[in-house]
């Protein structure tokens, strides 16, 4: 069964731009959520959907929003980049169907906001 | 918060047994104890998790305390491949449950 895939696998941007990730979760897999990892913070929750519905979410302004489509892929968006945005962003997928929900993840998007 | 406690390295020679502790002294009896581990720039591979018996599959073992406490991960023959930043998670299963990763142990297999 294939893994997690996310595209693109990196991304430069400049300050002040919105750029989207997308997330392709493992195939029956309905959960899919979303990470950011910095040096500083290390790996922190953005948020998650299941069903095309948000039903968790972090700590992180406005700017960072999501959504999941109907087939389980998603995306995610940051609008006015700023440096901080530097991070490795990703995504994991989860089978609800059972009991202890592992989550698998994908290899990330490794975005540069300069 | 993170809940649970790692020392922030250890080392092991390849071949031998790797045991990475973990203390979660303050779990809750609906919690389980996930470990996953993220080698250089990759996304975290989930590794094993368990609630209160002892776990084992194919990468690893999963050793809990019968207070439940602490556990130990035991890779029984680290490879130079096994070198990566192990993260010991708590967490009830299920909607809304997120990870919640803390600093993790840096492992360091020496040939």
């Amino acid at each position: 069964k294939a893994g997690v895939t996310q595209t693109p696998r990196y991304l430069i941007k400049t300050r002040g731009q919105q750029v989207t990730l997308s997330c392709s979760p493992i195939s029956g897999h309905r959960s899919v959520s979303w990470y950011q990892q910095t040096p500083g913070q290390g790996l922190q929750f953005l948020f998650e959907y299941f069903s095309e519905t948000q039903r968790n979410k972090g700590n992180f302004p406005g700017r960072f929003s999501g959504r999941q489509f109907s087939n389980s892929r998603s995306e995610m968006n940051v609008s006015t980049l700023e440096l901080g945005d530097s991070a490795l962003y990703l995504c994991a997928s989860s089978s609800t169907q059972g009991s202890t929900y592992e989550q698998y993840f994908g290899p990330g998007t490794r975005l540069t906001v300069t | 918060d993170a809940k649970t406690t790692q020392p922030p390295s250890m080392d092991c020679a390849e071949g031998r047994a790797a045991n990475l502790p973990c203390n979660h002294s303050t779990i809750s009896g609906n919690e389980y104890v996930y470990w996953y581990r993220q080698i250089h720039s990759q996304g975290p591979q989930y590794i094993i998790h368990g609630l209160k018996n002892n776990e084992t599959n194919e990468m690893a073992s999963l050793i809990i305390t019968e207070d439940r406490k602490s556990s130990t991960l035991i890779l029984p023959h680290a490879t130079l491949r096994d070198t990566a930043v192990y993260y010991c998670i708590v967490r009830i299963p299920g909607a809304n449950s997120k990870l919640t990763f803390g600093k993790g142990i840096t492992l360091s297999v020496r040939p």
